[in-house]
């Protein structure tokens, strides 16, 4: 079956800490992104990579950090620098061209201890 | 950035009934899509409408755009318990920007 893997799908983080999100696709898509959700809002763009070993920052970059070493793979880790974690993250992909929808996985939840 | 405004912010409707939810946006764009999202779960794809399109249909959906009026609906129609979700218009010019959704839940 075809889709996007997040995990852990529960996520503790304690103060000073960094923690990484795994975000792994099977579709063959060129671009994969991280979105940040909090309670009744829509989501916001983290980072974005349209091709291997590329990434751009998006609307929301700060404290946050990414890799897309493999074109099947987009983690993002969540740096001590970001002071109010507590979200739900997802992650999503992509055909690289315009006109296409966005594929996302079912996200993890991220809590400060 | 926030670009798309869906209203209502929640909407309540008996199973059967139809419900029908809007979105404004402010820039040009190159399509407009709605998405789907189940309480803690990510979200799925339902259609994507081109600038230059105006009605799109799939199953029991109906999507309407107005670039006049930078403007589109979504209307469900017959719906079912398991349409209770939040919705989310999504608008792409350059990269892809959500509102904040319309809650639906339908009563059985």
């Amino acid at each position: 079956d075809g889709g996007i893997t997040q995990s852990p799908k529960y996520l503790f983080r304690k103060e000073g800490q960094n923690v990484t999100l795994s975000c792994e696709q099977n579709l063959n898509h060129d671009a994969m992104y991280w979105y940040r959700q909090d309670p009744g809002q829509g989501l916001r763009l983290i980072y974005y990579s349209q091709i291997v070993n590329d990434f751009q920052k998006g609307d929301i970059a700060e404290g946050y950090s990414v890799s897309r070493e493999k074109k099947e793979s987009f983690p993002l880790t969540v740096t001590s620098a970001q002071k109010n974690p507590t979200a739900f993250y997802l992650c999503a992909s992509s055909m690289h061209d315009s006109n296409q929808p966005q594929h996302f996985g079912d996200g993890t939840r991220l809590s400060i201890l | 950035s926030q670009q798309g405004e869906e209203d209502p912010q929640a909407l309540s409707i008996q199973e059967g009934e139809n419900a029908t939810m809007n979105c404004s946006y402010k820039t040009s764009i190159n399509n407009l899509q709605w998405y789907r999202q189940n309480s803690g779960r990510g979200l799925v794809h339902l259609i994507l409408i081109r600038s230059n399109e105006r009605e799109k249909h799939s199953g029991r959906l109906r999507v309407t755009l107005d670039t006049s009026k930078k403007s589109s609906s979504l209307l469900i129609t017959a719906s079912r318990a398991a349409d209770t979700a939040s919705y989310f218009c999504a608008t792409e010019h350059y990269k892809l920007s959500f509102g904040a959704g319309t809650t639906v839940t339908v009563r059985a």
